[in-house]
């Protein structure tokens, strides 16, 4: 069964600084990968998915992720965080099975 | 148009009762899923509905509990004699899953947060 993993529990930033949340899966065969966003007090979103081609994939609100196949990674990133942005980001792989497994989480939190 | 819903919000039980949790998946969306999210197990797939399929029932930690999907659209989680290990946010999701084939993204509802005291 696959797995993923989240190193970062949780990660406290001051605006403008950069962001890397790491995010390993463990899996042989072909995945698809994605972040999702929980703001406080809402529902789970969509940050960005990884199906296939290009592996630098882009999302909404500034952030990116890179697939490399080779560490099993997808790791997001933003250049300048933002307060708006605290939140918990959680990394998700599916296989053929379609149902999502996830990461344990990695609550953000940006000081203004 | 208009996202996932799920009633009530909110719910408080007292030990050993039944509840049911209601999922209103997006329009025209074939797939259905439910999750949890507690505090010691993150987020964890529960079930799957996909069209007429059988569903996939793989996550269901006991058989306690249950899930439907009537009609290819509503969906009703079923948990028989709570226990407080059963308080968590059970988090219900839908996706398109198009005729072509391969992954579709999941959207999530707002949860419901269950209560066993």
């Amino acid at each position: 069964a696959q797995s993923v993993s989240q190193h970062n529990h949780h990660v406290i930033l001051s605006e403008a600084a950069s962001l890397e949340l790491g995010c390993n899966y463990s899996y042989g065969g072909t995945v698809n990968l994605f972040w999702y966003v929980q703001y406080p007090g809402q529902h789970l979103q969509l940050l960005l998915k990884y199906f296939s081609g290009d592996p630098l994939v882009k999302g909404i609100k500034g952030f990116e992720a890179e697939f490399i196949k080779s560490k099993f990674s997808f790791n997001l990133r933003k250049p300048s965080v933002q307060w708006s942005d605290t939140a918990e980001y959680f990394c998700a792989v599916t296989t053929g099975r379609r149902a999502l497994t996830f990461g344990s989480g990695t609550r953000l939190q940006v000081q203004p | 148009g208009a996202g996932v819903s799920q009633s009530p919000s909110n719910k408080v039980t007292e030990k050993g009762k039944d509840v049911e949790l209601r999922c209103d998946p997006i329009s025209g969306h074939t797939a259905l899923y439910w999750y949890r999210q507690s505090l010691g197990q993150g987020l964890e797939f529960l079930i799957y509905f996909q069209g007429n399929s059988a569903p996939d029932k793989s996550g269901l930690p006991s058989d306690r509990f249950s899930a439907e999907r009537t009609g290819g659209s509503v969906s009703t989680l079923t948990i028989q004699r709570t226990q407080q290990e059963d308080s968590a946010v059970y988090l219900c999701a839908s996706s398109l899953q198009s005729s072509r084939g391969g992954t579709d993204t999941q959207y999530f509802g707002p949860g419901t947060r269950l209560t066993v005291l």
